[in-house]
């Protein structure tokens, strides 16, 4: 039972354009949605997450959104650098910091 | 600050050994939850340990067991190998109470291979 998907495992993009990264769940007792950045050889580094009871979250070029009746997040990266090239995971927790990750998204950005 | 460090970095065993992977959590940090993940799939969680006591487990059987000690380090266990163990294993180190974005601090993993 996959309670976190990401759909698209992965995403191309041109550099300086808006990368979107999304992620759906099923559990309706998430009430914490976190953004995980993974190269290889190193683990997760954390983003950004979003509580349940806000919709929005920035930081600098990160923002995540969440649709609580759609059960959807979303991740975007404005602008887009060859650097944010990596795995993108989108992980959820129920009260607690024992996390549920979705299978992740590859994100490659170009010049 | 010490950040999460985990040794050893690769490991091969042979299906039915045991193993012992380590973790020293980043200072501060008294609670350790540990990982597993498959090619190709996010990191599922195993359990996690607060103040030396296993404080919440994931659908992992019996054989997968550890340990943390006082200085807040912590050990995987992995009874009876099998192939399917292959995997990344990851340690996240957290604070207690939990920081207000629930982030944990992940190492950067033991790769597990077994033959």
């Amino acid at each position: 039972d996959q309670q976190v998907k990401q759909n698209s495992p992965s995403l191309s993009v041109q550099e300086g354009r808006i990368s979107i990264l999304n992620c759906d769940y099923t559990n309706s007792m998430f009430d914490y949605f976190l953004w995980y950045k993974k190269y290889p050889a190193e683990g997760p580094t954390f983003l950004i997450s979003i509580s349940s009871i806000k919709d929005k979250n920035e930081d600098g070029r990160f923002t995540v959104f969440l649709n609580k009746s759609a059960k959807h997040l979303s991740l975007h990266i404005v602008p887009s650098q060859p650097g944010d090239s990596a795995v993108y995971f989108c992980a959820a927790s129920v009260n607690t910091d024992k996390l549920i990750f979705g299978t992740g998204t590859r994100l490659q950005v170009f010049p | 600050e010490t950040g999460v460090t985990q040794s050893p970095t690769h490991l091969i065993k042979t299906r039915g050994q045991q193993v012992t992977l380590r973790c020293s959590s980043q200072s501060g940090h008294n609670t350790v939850s540990w990982y597993q993940q498959a090619l190709g799939q996010g990191p599922q969680f195993i359990f996690q340990y607060y103040r030396e006591e296993e404080n919440g487990r994931g659908n992992f059987p019996p054989r997968f067991s550890g340990l943390q000690f006082p200085n807040y380090s912590s050990e995987l266990n992995v009874n009876a190998l099998e192939l399917d163990d292959s995997a990344l294993y990851l340690c996240a180190s957290s604070p207690h109470p939990v920081g207000p974005t629930y982030e944990q601090y992940f190492g950067p993993g033991t790769r597990l291979t077994v033959t």
